[in-house]
């Protein structure tokens, strides 16, 4: 089974400031890297799949990069609906596909 | 309108049974593999199992192998979870999702497009 770890476990970060989550995989995924983003109460949604491609619609403030087993999430200038969990997916090798423990990203 | 919604969640005694439903609308349900992710009380997310379009191939996280069956009625645009032999650790929110992506006779690879909102499971005596 691959793990992947997510760091920081919690990001406090300032409105309009960058954030960069970091996922680590304990080997090669590839590309086959995709982030999600999940509010409270809400399921989990989609950001960026094959390591740096965004979902549709998500706005260009989010990207991604990194391929093998380093992996970052960016986020340019974080807005008031950003603050929320953020999980690292590696989707290379099933069963099982697994996910990081989460980033929390919260208001400064 | 796009959207996955799950049901069959419920309280169960340890050692029970639960078959979860989900039932997809507003897409072509069979070109999609499908996939279920838990998520326990304050936790992080769990992959839990997929299939691919047909039911031909499936996966199972360890945790659950053994005890867990995904299944699929392309007809009725439905996946199901049946459980079996339940444990405390299972508790949490189901969740069904799409993948978006490919499966071959033997793997799927794809991420998850599409979320339901999920279905709680409680497992207590």
């Amino acid at each position: 089974e691959i793990v992947m770890t997510q760091s920081p476990a919690t990001l406090s970060v300032s409105p309009g400031e960058r954030a960069a989550l970091s996922c680590r995989a304990s080997q090669s995924v590839s590309s086959d890297l995709a982030w999600y983003q999940q509010k409270p109460g809400q399921a989990p949604r989609l950001l960026i799949y094959g390591a740096s491609t965004r979902a549709t619609g998500i706005p260009a403030r989010f990207s991604g990069s990194g391929s093998g087993t380093e992996f970052t999430l960016t986020i340019s200038s974080l807005q008031s609906e950003d603050f929320a969990v953020y999980y690292c997916q590696q989707y290379n090798n099933w069963p099982p596909w697994t996910f990081g423990q989460g980033t929390k990203v919260e208001i400064k | 309108e796009v959207q996955l919604v799950e049901s069959g969640g419920g309280v169960v005694r340890p050692g029970g049974s639960l078959r979860l439903s989900c039932a997809a609308s507003g897409f072509t349900f069979d070109d999609y593999g499908m996939s279920w992710v838990r998520q326990a009380p304050g936790k992080g997310l769990e992959w839990v199992a997929g299939i691919s379009w047909n039911g031909g191939t499936t996966g199972y996280a360890d945790s659950v192998k053994g005890r867990f069956t995904i299944s699929r009625d392309n007809a009725k645009k439905s996946l199901y979870l049946q459980m079996n032999s339940l444990r405390a650790e299972d508790t949490a929110l189901y969740h069904c999702a799409r993948i978006l992506g490919y499966c071959s006779s033997t793997r799927c690879s794809g991420y998850l497009d599409l979320w339901g909102r999920g279905t709680p499971v409680t497992v207590s005596s």
